[in-house]
């Protein structure tokens, strides 16, 4: 099926410092969304988009709908050791899936060394 | 805790064995939703319920599998004659009718087929 590409696959950084993590397609999508998994839980939404071009925080966490549509980064400030998980995105609708069931990439394992 | 609710969160069963899942969704949420996560890849749609009514089942979902969601509110998912290849974790969702594309999901129940 119809697969997100997200990059890098794991960081590894000092606490304090920035992240950056990004997720392309082929296909556009209606929406995209930014969720975090910690070990043996469900997927916590961070940020949903829902226009090209938009740009949109929550916290220290920023994210960004692609103009083309077709992808979407998420970025975290000041990174602390509770900023642990995998991060996922997600897009919906448009060209590269359903209005109603989301597409997930494979994931962005961040690890934070305090 | 309103959430959705998952039980039971570990299951470990012999290969052949039926087994069943339960998800309650957040209450008034018309939408749920099941995926199925395998270690190092995101969630994978399975069906979509919208009150009781199943519209969508994913190729993934062969017939040894069955949801049901009898009175709109929570769900099942049964499967049968269970194999080592349907070991993973078994995420539910919900979502309200206004924003489908904002899902919920609980915590998951992961199974191990042995």
């Amino acid at each position: 099926g119809q697969q997100l590409n997200q990059s890098p696959q794991s960081m590894f950084i000092q606490e304090g410092e920035d992240v950056s993590m990004n997720c392309t397609s082929s296909s556009i999508f209606n929406t995209w969304l930014w969720y975090k998994q910690e070990p043996g839980e469900g997927p916590v939404l961070l940020i949903a988009l829902y226009k090209a071009g938009e740009l949109t925080s929550n916290g220290r966490l920023t994210a960004q709908f692609g103009i083309t549509r077709k992808d979407s980064f998420l970025n975290i400030s000041a990174s602390i050791p509770s900023d642990v998980g995998i991060y996922f995105c997600a897009g919906e609708g448009g060209s590269g899936g359903s209005n109603y069931k989301l597409t997930f990439g494979k994931g962005t394992l961040l690890t934070v060394n305090p | 805790d309103t959430g959705v609710s998952q039980d039971p969160r570990h299951k470990i069963t012999k290969r052949g064995q039926n087994v069943t899942f339960r998800c309650d969704p957040i209450s008034e949420h018309n939408r749920l939703y099941w995926y199925r996560q395998t270690l190092g890849q995101g969630p994978e749609f399975l069906t979509y319920f919208q009150n009781e009514a199943q519209l969508e089942k994913s190729r993934l979902l062969s017939d040894r599998f069955s949801a049901e969601r009898p009175k709109g509110s929570f769900s099942t998912l049964e499967i049968q004659r269970t194999e080592q290849g349907d070991s993973a974790m078994y995420l539910c969702a919900s979502s309200p009718l206004s924003t489908n594309e904002k899902l919920f999901f609980g915590s998951g129940t992961q199974l191990s087929v042995l």
